[in-house]
C-alpha cells in the first residue's frame, strides 16, 4: 500500500512570495490533515478535511494561508504571502474514519522563508 | 485546553541502556494515545498506540501503558540500539477523525 504522498520535499523562497504544497493520501482515507511542525516544536494542526469538506480551520491564519481538496482526494496547501515566521515543515497525513484510527503521515515539505 | 506534556530532551544513552520519556495529558473523555517516531530527515512515524485505559501498546520492543489515573503514556524500552536515535513525539487523538495534539518531541541519541 502506498504511503503519503508530498511534494515538494525542499522549497526556499523569499518573504512575500508565494508557494503552493501538494498531498496525495493513502487510496481510500477520507479524512486529510495539514500540520505545521516548527523547528524544535511538536506539528500542530492547520486544517482538516472530511472528503472534499473542511472539518476544522480554527488555526490557519486565513489572511495568507489556504487549502482546497476540490476533489476528496489529492489536496493543495498554499502561502501567500510567505512571511519568515511560515519557515517550517508542512506535514500532510491522512486516516480513514472508523473507530479511532491512526493518521498516517507524508515526508513532509520543508519551507525555508528569507 | 487539551495538552500533551513530555520530557525535555536531549535524551543521550548508551547503547544496551534503559529508556523512559515521560508524557502526560490533559483532556476530556478519554482519547487515544500514540507515540510517533521522527528519524533525521524523515516523516512521523506511527510506533504504538492504546485506546482505552490499561491497553499496553508495543512495537519494535517499545512499551508504554495508557494509565488514566496519572494521565500518563510513558514510553519505555529495556535495550536501546544506536539505530533507535531519532525524535519521539507523544501524542493525544479524540473521537474518530479529530486531529492530534503533540507534546514538544523528545530527542534521543544513543552512542556505541
Amino acid at each position: 500500500e502506498a504511503g503519503v504522498a508530498q511534494s515538494p520535499r525542499y522549497k526556499i523562497i523569499e518573504k512575500r512570495q508565494s508557494v503552493a504544497f501538494w498531498c496525495n493520501p493513502i487510496s481510500g482515507h477520507a479524512t486529510l490533515y495539514w500540520y505545521q511542525q516548527i523547528l524544535g516544536q511538536g506539528p500542530k494542526l492547520l486544517i482538516q478535511f472530511q472528503n472534499n469538506g473542511v472539518v476544522d480551520d480554527s488555526q490557519l491564519p486565513k489572511d495568507r494561508f489556504s487549502a482546497e481538496r476540490l476533489k476528496g482526494v489529492d489536496s493543495t496547501l498554499k502561502i501567500q504571502p510567505a512571511k519568515l515566521e511560515d519557515s517550517a515543515v508542512y506535514l500532510c497525513a491522512s486516516s480513514s474514519i472508523r473507530g479511532q484510527e491512526t493518521q498516517y503521515f507524508g515526508p513532509g515539505t520543508r519551507l525555508l522563508v528569507l | 485546553g487539551d495538552s500533551v506534556t513530555q520530557m525535555e530532551g536531549p535524551v543521550t544513552l548508551s547503547e544496551e541502556a534503559f529508556l523512559t520519556i515521560n508524557c502526560t495529558y490533559t483532556a476530556t473523555g478519554y482519547p487515544s494515545l500514540f507515540w510517533y517516531v521522527q528519524y533525521p530527515g524523515e516523516g512521523l512515524q506511527l510506533l504504538l498506540k492504546a485506546t482505552k485505559a490499561d491497553d499496553k501498546g508495543s512495537n519494535k520492543g517499545f512499551e508504554a501503558t495508557y494509565r488514566k489515573e496519572t494521565t500518563s503514556f510513558h514510553l519505555e524500552k529495556g535495550s536501546v540500539q544506536v539505530s533507535d536515535s531519532a525524535v519521539y513525539f507523544c501524542a493525544r487523538g479524540g473521537q474518530a477523525g479529530t486531529a492530534l495534539i503533540f507534546g514538544k518531541g523528545t530527542t534521543l541519541s544513543v552512542s556505541s
